[in-house]
């Protein structure tokens, strides 16, 4: 089976600091997927990479930047956080068959 | 641009009963596919179910099952026999069927399960 991994299940970061999120598979997988959870508004895409140092925005895209360097390695860069990306964070990759998820990132910005 | 309706924000069900989640889409593609993930309180998302839109016949995986009518755009999960696992946020999303768009999916708002003892 296809594991995806996000190195944090929570964190607590201050107003302003740079924040990395990270999310690693071990398929051989192209497409990779951040996504941020929030109440009432379900699932809302970030960023999504289909290939090594390949990406593109999704629909929220502001206040974020992503890196892939290798293939099987997405991480997502909060450049300054701020108390409105406090959320959840899912990372996941694709295949035809449907995605696989990571656990997901709780993070919280105080 | 896709678009993936769900019309049911919260549903509960008593165990061991029937219970039917609604799925609706807008699309112009014909090469699609159709999923049903599950997301318990506080864990990982996974898939439930896929349904690929040139397949006539409808997905079953064990309890669940699909109602796929591609004219009217719906796409509707029946769980059987519901247990109180069940209990979730189900997510109905579609992908396009070709690789240029790096399978990416659009999701539903979702609906939130409650399955009752």
């Amino acid at each position: 089976d296809v594991k995806v991994t996000q190195s944090s299940r929570y964190l607590v970061k201050r107003t302003g600091e740079k924040v990395f999120l990270e999310c690693v598979q071990d398929m051989d997988h192209e497409n990779m997927f951040w996504y941020r959870q929030d109440p009432g508004l379900g699932l809302r895409l970030i960023y999504f990479s289909y290939d090594v140092k390949m990406k593109e925005k999704g629909d929220i895209p502001e206040g974020y930047s992503v890196s892939r360097e290798k293939k099987e390695r997405f991480s997502l860069i909060l450049e300054s956080a701020s108390t409105n990306q406090t959320s959840m964070y899912l990372c996941a990759s694709s295949h035809i068959r449907g995605y696989t998820f990571g656990s997901g990132t709780r993070l919280t910005v105080v | 641009a896709q678009t993936v309706t769900q019309s049911q924000p919260e549903m509960s069900v008593q165990e061991a009963e029937t219970v039917t989640l609604s799925c609706t889409y807008d699309t112009s593609e014909n090469n699609y596919y159709l999923f049903w993930y599950k997301q318990p309180p506080s864990r990982q998302m996974i898939l439930v179910i896929r349904q690929e839109a040139y397949k006539q016949q409808n997905a079953t995986e064990n309890r669940f099952s699909v109602n796929f009518q591609k004219a009217a755009k719906s796409f509707s999960l029946k769980i059987s026999d519901s247990q109180l696992g069940d209990t979730a946020m189900y997510f109905c999303a579609f992908m396009k069927g070709t690789n240029t768009n790096a399978g990416k999916s659009t999701f539903g708002d979702g609906t939130t399960l409650t399955v009752k003892p």
